[in-house]
């Protein structure tokens, strides 16, 4: 049981290429999320799919898109990347049920130049 | 408008000792609150939680407090060790939130001192 694994760990992108984070999940759960974090800033929520088949934006969701791809995958794009788009992003799941907990990720950290 | 705040970036104490988190929110319909832990490199991981309905939920050496007239939780870990050093971040959802999304705090970096 892996948990959440996150694809790739780093990367280094120049202003404008485009690149797909990937996300799964092991665990049958309902809903999953995107994060970023920036220092002194906390977690930040980019987008989230409650269910599958379905997407919505979080706080900050302008420069990227997702796919629910199925129950266990979600991935996260970045059109034309920007240097302010530098930050750690972290993929979440979570079952939908009574607890909110969600389980995260190890994280990719991304560069933009 | 940040909705839930950790007001101190660092925290320092001695291996042994008490380390107290704190954490306010503004948004009275957040009705559930979590504490998470962030070694570098890795992801955060739940630490404890607690339901609007109860002031105090106990896990170990963990306690979390909350406090609803103040808006306010905090964090309690005795005895402190150094592996505790860490981030931690508060957050907070509810019913109401869509997809019982969590909104975070900007964490609070702890340092436990042998």
């Amino acid at each position: 049981n892996a948990g959440v694994t996150q694809t790739p760990k780093f990367q280094v992108l120049k202003t404008g290429q485009s690149m797909t984070l990937q996300c799964a999940q092991d665990m049958n759960h309902n809903s999953m999320y995107w994060y970023r974090q920036d220092p002194g800033m906390g977690l930040r929520l980019i987008y989230y799919s409650a269910s599958e088949g379905t997407t919505d934006k979080g706080e900050v969701p302008n420069g990227y898109n997702v796919s629910r791809l199925n129950k266990r995958e979600f991935s996260l794009r970045l059109e034309s990347a920007a240097p302010s788009q530098t930050s750690v992003y972290f993929c979440a799941s979570r079952w939908t049920g009574s607890s909110y907990e969600q389980y995260f990720g190890p994280g990719t950290r991304l560069t933009v130049t | 408008d940040q909705q839930v705040k950790q007001n101190s970036p660092s925290l320092s104490v001695q291996e042994g000792r008490i380390s107290i988190l704190n954490c306010d929110y503004t948004n009275s319909m957040f009705d559930y609150f979590l504490w998470y832990k962030k070694y570098p490199a890795e992801g955060p991981t739940f630490l404890i939680s607690i339901s609007s309905i109860k002031d105090k939920n106990e896990d170990g050496r963990f306690t979390v407090f909350l406090n609803k007239s103040a808006k306010h939780l905090s964090l309690h870990i005795v005895p402190s060790q150094p592996g505790d050093s860490a981030v931690y971040f508060c957050a907070a959802s509810g019913e109401e939130t869509s997809g019982s999304r969590l909104t975070f705090g900007e964490g609070t970096q702890l340092t436990v001192n042998p």
